[in-house]
């Protein structure tokens, strides 16, 4: 089974900073994906950025990227010129490579961050 | 392309009765996933549909959870009878299998409380 951890409950920020949301994973895999899902109050989970594993460059999209560590089982979003729509919770997410269609989505307790005016 | 539709968003029950939560996936998405989202918790699958067959539901409790996909589009998700720790969000997810593993789109869900 996979586990999802993100050890920081709550993050604050000010407008236009740079701030780093953690989170590891366990598992036995060696083919899957990783997501980060925003969740704002709408409930509505929007997905920001994802990862295949066998890629070893790391993704990037706009503001947000990820810095992916394989070995140490490490997946950290970076996000960049924050700013005050950013604030939401944020989930790091496990998917295994499945052979046909999508497998589960295995979720970590999330992250709160909010952003400073 | 519409996005996957749930409702009520909102349901109030005492404790020990029954509540239906009703999801209507993006069309032609094949997969359809039940989440449950505790206050605090990152969501937890209960239940994964392909078409109109059970892929998952080892993480649902069966003594009184049910769902059902019928003719492979809609699904119901039942609680009965409700306790109070059944309080949480329940998303409902669906995703394509032509386009895994991006094709995934939730739900707005519904945010349920058992007083």
């Amino acid at each position: 089974a996979q586990t999802v951890t993100q050890s920081q409950p709550e993050m604050s920020v000010q407008e236009a900073e740079t701030v780093t949301l953690s989170c590891t994973y366990d598992t036995s895999e060696s083919n899957y994906y990783l997501f980060w899902y925003k969740q704002p109050p709408s409930r509505q989970m929007i997905l920001v950025i994802r990862q295949e594993a066998y890629k070893q460059q790391n993704a990037t999209e706009n503001r947000f990227s990820v810095n992916f560590q394989k070995a140490a089982k490490s997946f950290s979003l970076k996000i960049s010129d924050s700013q005050l729509g950013d604030t939401a919770m944020y989930f790091c997410a496990f998917m295994k490579l499945a052979n046909f269609g999508n497998e589960k989505l295995t979720f970590g307790t999330g992250t709160r961050l909010t952003i400073i005016p | 392309e519409a996005g996957v539709a749930q409702s009520p968003r909102y349901k109030i029950i005492e404790k020990r009765q029954s509540v239906a939560f009703w999801c209507n996936p993006i069309s032609g998405h094949a997969t359809l996933y039940w989440y449950q989202q505790i206050l605090g918790q990152g969501p937890k699958l209960l239940i994964q549909f392909q078409n109109n067959g059970v892929v998952d539901d080892s993480q649902l409790p069966k003594d009184r959870f049910s769902a059902e996909r019928l003719k492979g589009v809609d699904s119901t998700l039942k609680i009965q009878p409700a306790k109070l720790e059944d309080s949480a969000v329940y998303l409902c997810a669906s995703s394509s299998d032509r386009v895994a593993p991006y094709g995934y789109t939730f739900g707005s869900g519904t945010r349920l409380t058992v007083v």
